[in-house]
């Protein structure tokens, strides 16, 4: 199984902030990897698939990078509807494992 | 609008089986596969399987493999999941979601989840 670790667990920021979270994939994925985003009490959504390609109707100012193994998920400008859970996931082969997650909180 | 509806809140006894239905509307169901995903309270996504509705072919997590089974009605373009044996670490909101190979496979339609209940 691959295995998709996500760093950080927790963060914390400010409005405007300029934010990164880190997904490792224990072998190489291709551009299987995706990012989705989580409110409290609500399904996950769909942000960014194959590394960087964004959702229809995501905000420019969320963006995705990286290759192989190693991808970001960046916010360039935090918004207060930013603050919520982040999952990467790998969809490149069964089980379609996904990080840890990462909550995004207000400072 | 394409959107999968799931059946209701269910509380079960330790060791009873539950079945989640998942009601495909605005696309067809056999276009694509249906993936399941589980969120214990507090926890992450875990990634329980899935099925291609045309063929029922599956494939399941080894943590559910004897445990879970997938299924779908495609007269009435629903998928199920059923989980056996239940315990009280099963306590989860079980989501059904899409997956789109036009996203790179990225699960773009998701049901509004269903929480599942375990207790004496």
């Amino acid at each position: 199984d691959i295995q998709m670790t996500q760093s950080p667990s927790s963060l914390s920021a400010s409005v405007g902030d300029r934010v990164a979270i880190t997904c490792r994939a224990s072998q190489s994925i291709s551009t299987y990897l995706n990012w989705y985003q989580q409110k409290p009490g609500k399904a996950p959504k769909l942000l960014i698939y194959a590394i960087f390609r964004l959702q229809s109707g995501v905000p420019s100012r969320f963006s995705g990078s990286g290759s192989g193994t190693d991808f970001t998920l960046t916010i360039s400008s935090l918004q207060p509807e930013d603050f919520a859970t982040y999952y990467c996931q790998q969809s490149y082969s069964t089980p379609k494992t996904f990080g840890q997650g990462t909550k995004l909180e207000i400072k | 609008q394409v959107q999968l509806v799931q059946s209701g809140a269910e509380v079960k006894k330790p060791g009873a089986s539950v079945k989640v239905s998942c009601k495909a509307s605005g696309y067809t169901l056999t276009g694509y596969y249906m993936h399941w995903v589980r969120q214990a309270p507090g926890q992450g996504l875990e990634w329980m399987g899935r099925i291609n509705p045309t063929s029922g072919g599956t494939n399941y997590a080894q943590k559910f493999q004897g445990r879970v089974t997938m299924t779908s009605d495609t007269s009435i373009s629903t998928a199920y999941m059923d989980l056996s044996r239940l315990r009280s670490d099963d306590t989860a909101v079980y989501y059904c979601a899409r997956p789109n190979p036009s996203r790179g496979n990225g699960l773009d339609v998701w049901g509004q989840g269903t929480t599942v209940i375990v207790s004496s």
